[in-house]
């Protein structure tokens, strides 16, 4: 099956609660990527986390890897309504030469 | 403003057309990539420039043929398209790492094609 799959398809929960994404890959990776999209537009980059990295933050976002699950997840805290958007996994696998492989992603939906 | 601009945003097109998409980017970087997007689908890559050459070509179909003629700019150029060719096209362009490392990709706002 695909290379990084988010788990779940859809979350959808009130502002002020935590939201958290899993992404699980198949092979050795270099690193594993986080984007957001918002409906139709670009992805935008939110973290990126190397391979012999276990955790890392970036402001409200915090993102794990354990490489011996071969699994990463993704924790938005206190969320806002502007979160709202598509969250998918990337993941440059070490015998991937130059691309990216993009799970099918999380839509979550934050009520206000 | 991811500094990757795409244009045109919304094309229109019969099967029998020949149109051309076109991406720049402004970040000095050395890599640029052309991904699908469909609905359902995750984003499929098609095409990864390095230095303006082409290193991957991932069994895209020949009507569909992407033209690089220097880092900043990378073009897809359209002929005999199928409905279901219609799509969200993104492009996206990163500075490469050593030993082919992908570091962050940077994305345009994307052509949204219809194929009539």
């Amino acid at each position: 099956s695909q290379q990084g799959e988010e788990d779940p398809q859809a979350l959808s929960i009130q502002e002020g609660e935590n939201a958290t994404m899993n992404c699980s890959y198949k092979t050795s990776i270099n690193n594993l990527q986080w984007y957001r999209q918002n409906s139709g537009r670009g992805l935008v980059h939110l973290i990126l986390i190397r391979s012999n990295e276990r955790e890392k933050h970036s402001g409200r976002l915090r993102v794990t890897l354990d490489t011996s699950k071969k699994s990463s997840s993704l924790l938005i805290t206190a969320s806002r309504a502007a979160d709202t958007a598509s969250y998918f996994c990337a993941t440059d696998a070490v015998t991937s030469g130059s691309r990216l492989t993009f799970g099918e992603g999380t839509q979550l939906t934050v009520n206000p | 403003e991811t500094g990757v601009t795409q244009t045109p945003r919304h094309l229109v097109m019969g099967m029998t057309n020949k149109k051309s998409l076109k991406c720049e980017q402004h970040l000095g970087h050395n890599a640029m990539y052309w991904y699908k997007q469909s609905a359902k689908k995750p984003l499929e890559l098609m095409f990864v420039y390095s230095l303006e050459e082409r290193v991957e070509n991932n069994s895209v179909p020949s009507r569909f043929s992407p033209e690089c003629p220097n880092s900043s700019h990378l073009f897809l150029h359209l002929h005999t398209l199928q409905p279901e060719d219609s799509a969200l096209y993104l492009c996206a362009s990163s500075q490469e790492g050593v030993a082919g490392v992908v570091n962050e990709q940077f994305f345009g706002p994307g052509t949204r094609l219809t194929v009539l």
